[in-house]
């Protein structure tokens, strides 16, 4: 079983459409949660990241970690074309120098 | 704009042949890493370095070798190359320690080997 699953869609959606993307993991030592985008022929970008249970809120971007059920997710509002890309989560512990753990990424697509 | 810069972007290259894809920084980053990515595949990291002449294999098995002789490069050689190492190789650098300093990635190395 890997220690992060993630849904590799694609997930195609209309225009303006609220995005849920989802992460599990089985590790409850993971401390530190990120999400990186990735557009095609381009290396990932970190998008947004996070120490601790709770939301947090970037413009139209909000990361939520639900430590208690193992379970992160990435809140796209407004959603636009632009947006289309693979959407990558990745954790780690707090003491590891160099170790994330990543998801499978998710394909999205926006339809204009 | 990129900071960190791979090349080639594409390589087609016939079994066992060496081959070396280039990574360069310009952050003056400690940390740098080696990825191999798959299609609907996590990323896998192949080594790591925390500095000039430090360099460790990660948790992928890998025939490749890499090397740290200045800190913004950080190439990585493959001596016989086969079919099984076609993929897309993303280099990656940071600050330390890691859980204060994002990942910055370059576009990658798309590698074939026919």
């Amino acid at each position: 079983q890997k220690e992060v699953e993630q849904d590799p869609g694609p997930l195609s959606v209309p225009e303006g459409a609220i995005v849920s993307l989802n992460c599990t993991y089985s590790n409850s030592a993971f401390q530190y949660f990120m999400w990186y985008r990735q557009y095609s022929r381009k290396g990932p970008e970190l998008l947004m990241y996070t120490y601790s249970s709770g939301n947090k809120e970037d413009g139209r971007f909000t990361a939520q970690v639900d430590k208690s059920s193992k379970y992160i997710s990435l809140f796209i509002r407004d959603s636009q074309p632009s947006d289309s890309a693979t959407y990558l989560c990745a954790m780690s512990l707090m003491d590891s120098n160099y170790q994330l753990i990543w998801g499978a990424g998710t394909k999205l697509i926006i339809k204009p | 704009e990129a900071d960190i810069y791979q090349t080639p972007r594409y390589l087609v290259i016939g079994t066992g042949k060496k081959i070396t894809l280039e990574c360069s920084q310009t952050m003056g980053h400690d940390k740098m890493y080696w990825y191999q990515q798959d299609p609907g595949m996590e990323l896998h990291l192949i080594h790591y370095s925390y500095g000039v002449n430090s360099t460790e294999k990660g948790d992928l098995s890998s025939e490749s070798t890499v090397s740290r002789i200045r800190t913004e490069h950080f190439p990585l050689t493959l001596e016989s190359a086969r079919p099984s190492h076609t993929s897309q190789y993303l280099c990656a650098s940071s600050r330390q320690p890691l859980t204060d300093s994002p990942l910055h990635f370059g576009n990658g190395t798309r590698l074939t080997v026919t």
